[in-house]
């Protein structure tokens, strides 16, 4: 198994320019989120989705949409960047039986800068 | 709400050095509890977990045990050594797991030779 898998892996967007953060997952997980890690703030839950076809807000969701077609996909997309979406992106998958206590699986990572 | 708070780091030992990273939490229910690390350059790994009051977690010589009666869940290792050097964060899952994780701020722990 791949586990979960993240491109790009580094970006530089443009102020005002859009893009979409792919996220995938071949454990079959039904929960899959997206977080956000800036220094001294720990990670932070922008989106998140309990299966095909739901998604909810997290945290931090103003400026990101989020839509989960396939239980395998989970794509992240930024409307129109700021310098305040610069940040490392990390998408997560779970199970939703609570039988690992709500373990979650982190891809790793997409840093990006937004000039 | 809820909520997970970490020691403030960096945390900066001699190899074979004994750490603690204090962890506290504030949570309704029974979540479950976690440690995740983060090397240099790479995504969260997980650590250690336990799912209810008074487990012990354990993995790669780290411990940390569910107190529910201190809300706390402190990592701790008796000898650590320069590849241990990296991010650790305390985390909590709500009880019937719903999909979220909460972090604390992480901890940057630095081991030298």
């Amino acid at each position: 198994n791949a586990g979960v898998t993240q491109t790009p892996k580094f970006q530089v967007l443009k102020t005002g320019q859009s893009m979409t953060l792919q996220c995938a997952q071949d454990m079959n997980h039904e929960y899959m989120s997206w977080y956000r890690q800036d220094p001294g703030m720990g990670l932070r839950l922008i989106h998140y989705s309990v299966g095909a076809g739901i998604t909810d807000q997290g945290e931090v969701p103003n400026g990101y949409n989020v839509s989960r077609s396939t239980t395998e996909d989970f794509p992240l997309r930024l409307l129109s960047a700021a310098p305040s979406q610069t940040s490392v992106y990390f998408c997560a998958s779970s199970y939703s039986k609570n039988t690992q206590g709500g373990e979650q699986f982190f891809g790793p990572g997409t840093r990006l800068t937004v000039l | 709400g809820n909520s997970v708070t970490q020691m403030e780091g960096p945390v900066t030992l001699s190899e074979e050095a004994f750490l603690t990273i204090n962890c506290t939490y504030t949570a309704t229910g029974y979540p479950s509890l976690f440690w995740y690390v983060q090397y240099p350059g790479e995504g969260l790994q997980l650590l250690l977990k336990a799912t209810k009051a008074d487990d012990k977690g354990s993995n790669k010589g780290f411990e940390a045990t569910y107190r529910k009666e201190t809300t706390s869940f402190h990592l701790e290792k008796g000898s650590v050594q320069v590849s241990d050097s990296a991010v650790y964060f305390c985390a909590l899952a709500n009880s019937g797991n719903t999909g979220k994780l909460i972090f604390g701020q992480g901890t940057t722990l630095q081991v030298k030779p």
